[in-house]
């Protein structure tokens, strides 16, 4: 089946400091790349969706120049938490599509970023 | 929002029983995915469900969906203490902004005792 892999399984940074996670199809095109949050013991919550070569489309709270997101192939997206604090701790879980309207969507194994 | 709801939030039974979870959803779908989550790891896909499908079956899974009532169920028969998770459902449906997308519920944590 088709593979995601995210990098770095887990990390942590002081506050202030910025974090870059990355996202990649391994054996697929990703045309759709999806980020989501998970808070503990809660369910995954979508940030943003993003299509290839072109801006993401943040979803309603978060905000994008805080959560900064390139799609720039078809195999690699990132996830940028720039100024991160304690409170954007949390389990960071990407996800891609082969196409729009593929009903497949596959999923990472989750960063867990632990801001100090 | 599309986020579905479960029921129940918890639930925790002996080794061997049944696990029935539900999740109930507000909008049109284009299909319906459970997924399981161990506790700190990433998810797995267990079964999907499409729209025009009533009821599916995978090993010791049965799920169903009922698109009239906005709902879904989960059933796990025979539960082994390895089947102790969280489980979500969540609902694919086209997000207007160019492509489908998968919209969770807050999920089911079971706990099977030995």
């Amino acid at each position: 089946g088709a593979v995601v892999s995210q990098h770095p399984s887990w990390v942590i940074c002081k506050s202030g400091t910025s974090v870059k996670i990355e996202c990649r199809s391994l054996d697929f095109q990703a045309t759709t790349m999806f980020w989501y949050r998970q808070f503990p013991k809660q369910s995954l919550m979508l940030m943003a969706t993003s299509n290839e070569g072109s801006k993401a489309t943040y979803e309603q709270g978060v905000e994008k120049d805080k959560f900064l997101i390139n799609h720039a192939s078809l195999t690699l997206s990132t996830l940028t938490v720039t100024s991160a604090h304690p409170e954007d701790s949390s389990f960071y879980i990407c996800s891609a599509r082969t196409g729009t309207a593929s009903y497949e969507q596959y999923f990472g194994p989750g960063t867990r970023l632990t801001v100090t | 929002s599309q986020q579905g709801e479960e029921d129940p939030q918890a639930l925790s039974i002996q080794e061997g029983e049944n696990a029935t979870m539900n999740c109930s959803y507000k909008t049109s779908i284009n299909n319906l995915q459970w997924y399981r989550q161990n506790s700190g790891r990433g998810l797995v896909h267990l079964i999907l469900i499409r729209s025009n499908e009533r009821e599916k079956h995978s090993g010791r899974l049965r799920v169903t969906l009922d698109t009239s009532k906005k709902s879904s169920s989960l059933l796990i028969t025979a539960s082994r203490a390895a089947d102790t998770a969280s489980y979500f459902c969540a609902t694919d449906a086209y997000s207007g902004a160019g492509s489908y997308q998968l919209t969770f519920g807050k999920g089911t944590k079971l706990s099977v005792i030995p």
